[in-house]
């Protein structure tokens, strides 16, 4: 059985300074893990996958991700946050089951960013 | 291309009562899933559809079901309504069910249940 932890269900950074979102993950297979972001009333929108390629991801608005499977993690960061990374973020792993893939997802972690 | 959409945004109803969401994927998506999101479970998987069959079900009761069309909009009705209902329903299309497994999300229809 597949499960994600996000390890922070709050990090709160200032403008300017890095970001780091904490992931671990459990899977029996070879998993494609996801990092998804939500905004007040508004649905998912992807930030980055990982799907067995280069162990670096690169997303969208300057966030990456590596995935390390010794760790079992795949934490995000930024370099540098901005007012508007301010959300909700979700960890997501994904096996393959019953013909489909079906994801689990983390609690999430809220972003507060501070001027 | 036009996002998935869904309708309505907003919904309330009466313990006891049924409702009907419904989800437009994104045009040549064929595969609909639903999903739950509360504060307290955070985000569940409901189902997915893919060409009209229900392909994957989540640990919910039966009152929750769900039928997609032939044009691969999908519904999904929560029967004899109950408070721990209130939710956020969410809605995510894909392309087919190959290895192309992101999801692109709606932006969900809030359910408050009284």
């Amino acid at each position: 059985a597949q499960s994600v932890t996000q390890l922070d269900s709050h990090v709160s950074v200032s403008e300017g300074t890095p970001v780091l979102l904490r992931c671990n993950y459990s899977s029996s297979y070879s998993p494609s893990l996801f990092w998804y972001v939500q905004h007040p009333n508004k649905g998912l929108q992807l930030l980055l996958k990982y799907t067995s390629a280069a162990t670096l991801v690169k997303g969208i608005n300057g966030f990456e991700a590596e995935f390390k499977k010794s760790e079992t993690s795949f934490h995000l960061t930024k370099p540098s946050a901005h007012m508007s990374d301010a959300a909700e973020y979700f960890c997501v792993v994904s096996d393959y089951t019953g013909g489909s893939y079906i994801p689990t997802f983390g609690r999430g972690t809220s972003l507060i960013v501070h001027p | 291309k036009a996002g998935v959409t869904q309708t309505p945004r907003y919904l309330i109803k009466t313990r006891g009562q049924q409702v009907t969401l419904s989800c437009s994927p994104i045009s040549g998506h064929r595969s609909v899933s639903w999903y739950q999101q509360t504060p307290g479970q955070g985000l569940q998987f409901l189902f997915e559809y893919f060409s009209e069959t229900q392909r994957n079900k989540g640990n919910f009761p039966g009152r929750f079901s769900g039928r997609q069309f032939s044009n691969s909009r999908s519904e999904m009705n929560v029967s004899t309504l109950e408070l721990g209902d209130s939710a956020l329903y969410l809605c995510a299309s894909r392309p087919d069910r190959g290895l192309q497994e992101t999801q692109y999300f709606g932006p969900g229809t809030r359910l408050l249940v009284l």
